[in-house]
């Protein structure tokens, strides 16, 4: 089973910074299958990317992934103030989905 | 447009079961597979299992083999997840997602279903 590990747990940032968001996995990510979702207090996970890359339907285009191996990235180009909220990765393989821990941005 | 609805908080002692329901509205319910995933308060995502709805087959993680059973109701467009012998660590969020094969991943969720377990 892959493990993943989101780096930083918290990111401290203020509107209109950029912010990178880590996702290592335990090992080779042979499939596309890595997604990224948002997450506010009191709501349900959002999906934002899926395919390592690709925008879900209605996300800015502020929002991107990249990566490949075991080293992904979600990158928010210029901060919204609505973009404060907790972001967690998920990778599938051999039958199991796995979410990272997290990660926690939060308005500097 | 596409909704899931969950039945509303539980409290349960230690030792109990508890059944948590999804309610699908919104799209042809049998065409894409039902998933459950936890959240203890303020801690990251677990994925429980699935469930195919047009089937009723399903696949749990090893985690929680012997203690879930999901089911569905194909008539009501409804899912269920049952958790028994419950533990105090079993308090969570549980929500279901639907599932997107292409992409192995989730793009609708339930709003979430507390549940509390104390003595």
């Amino acid at each position: 089973e892959i493990v993943l590990t989101q780096s930083p747990g918290t990111l401290s940032l203020s509107p209109g910074e950029r912010a990178t968001l880590s996702c290592r996995a335990s090992q080779s990510v042979t499939s596309s299958y890595l997604a990224w979702f948002q997450q506010k207090p009191g709501q349900a996970p959002r999906l934002l990317i899926y395919g390592v890359s690709s925008r879900a339907t209605g996300i800015p285009d502020r929002f991107s992934g990249s990566g490949s191996g075991t080293d992904f990235t979600l990158t928010i180009s210029r901060l919204e103030p609505e973009d404060f909220a907790v972001y967690f990765c998920q990778h599938y393989g051999s039958s199991l989905y796995t979410f990272g821990q997290g990660t926690t941005l939060e308005i500097k | 447009q596409v909704h899931l609805v969950q039945s509303g908080a539980e409290v349960r002692k230690p030792g109990a079961s508890v059944t948590v329901s999804c309610k699908a509205s919104g799209y042809t319910f049998s065409a894409y597979y039902i998933h459950w995933v936890r959240q203890a308060p303020g801690q990251g995502l677990e994925w429980m299992g699935r469930i195919n709805p047009k089937s009723g087959g399903t696949y749990y993680s090893e985690k929680f083999q012997g203690r879930v059973t999901m089911t569905r109701d194909t008539s009501i467009t409804t899912a269920y997840m049952e958790l028994s012998t419950l533990r105090s660590d079993d308090t969570a969020f549980y929500f279901c997602a639907r599932l997107i094969v292409s992409i192995q991943s989730f793009d609708f969720w339930g709003q979430g279903t507390l549940l509390t377990v104390s003595s």
